[in-house]
């Protein structure tokens, strides 16, 4: 069964340093989201893709956080320099488009935790 | 911004044991969905509704799109220990908006 990659699974960093993670959704899924996950929490949509597009980036820290899908495949999310409060899990997803729609039914991968020092 | 309220936070359940579980918004829903996240894992989804009085299953689990279109709730029936997991609910206020998720609720077997 198809599923959504992502690397590295865990990563520890410290304050001001540069971290990247990254994400290969299901092939065929035009739409892919990333999220930020902090713990006892439900997942915060950052940033949303549709091919290499960005659809919805209203939620992502823009001084610090970057995102892109050069190709319309894989993803890359950026922070740079990290800060303690960006210690979370970071989840990636992707859906089909179905005409004009984007589908309910995202898959996510099983993300990354970032544990920042 | 919308926000959902999920409750309870957390329960203890015997197996066996039917749970319920609800979420309600201050704003209005046209889409709700119900998701459960394992240890390590993503979000996994359960079922969606999408229209007010809706009611879905999936094997064991019943899900009810509210009248109101404010709220949802989710039952698992006769529970066994791969229930335990903690449950989203998620919705969207047009096919247009983002999906927004409660804070979830902590499913754990009572020993």
């Amino acid at each position: 069964e198809a599923e959504v990659a992502q690397s590295p699974r865990y990563k520890i960093t410290e304050k001001s340093q540069a971290v990247a993670f990254w994400c290969d959704p299901i092939s065929g899924h035009a739409t892919l989201y990333w999220y930020r996950q902090i713990l006892g929490q439900g997942p915060e949509l950052l940033v949303q893709f549709q091919d290499e597009s960005v659809v919805d980036d209203s939620q992502l820290p823009k001084d610090r956080f970057s995102a892109e899908r050069l190709k319309g495949v894989d993803s890359t999310l950026k922070i740079q320099p990290a800060e303690l409060g960006d210690s979370a899990m970071y989840l990636c997803a992707s859906s089909l488009v179905e005409g004009l729609a984007v589908t309910d039914t995202q898959y996510f991968g099983p993300g990354t935790r970032l544990t920042v020092l | 911004g919308q926000q959902l309220n999920q409750s309870p936070q957390s329960m203890f359940i015997q197996e066996g044991e039917d749970v319920s579980m609800n979420c309600t918004s201050s704003s209005i829903f046209n889409t709700w969905l119900w998701y459960k996240q394992e240890p390590g894992e993503g979000p996994v989804l359960l079922i969606a509704l999408y229209k007010a009085g809706e009611l879905t299953s999936n094997g064991r689990l019943t899900a009810q799109f509210g009248i109101t279109r404010k709220d949802s709730f989710l039952n698992i029936s006769a529970s066994i220990p791969s229930d335990v997991g903690i449950y989203f609910c998620a919705g969207r206020v047009s096919s247009a908006s983002k999906i927004i998720f409660g804070s979830g609720t902590r499913l754990s077997i009572r020993p």
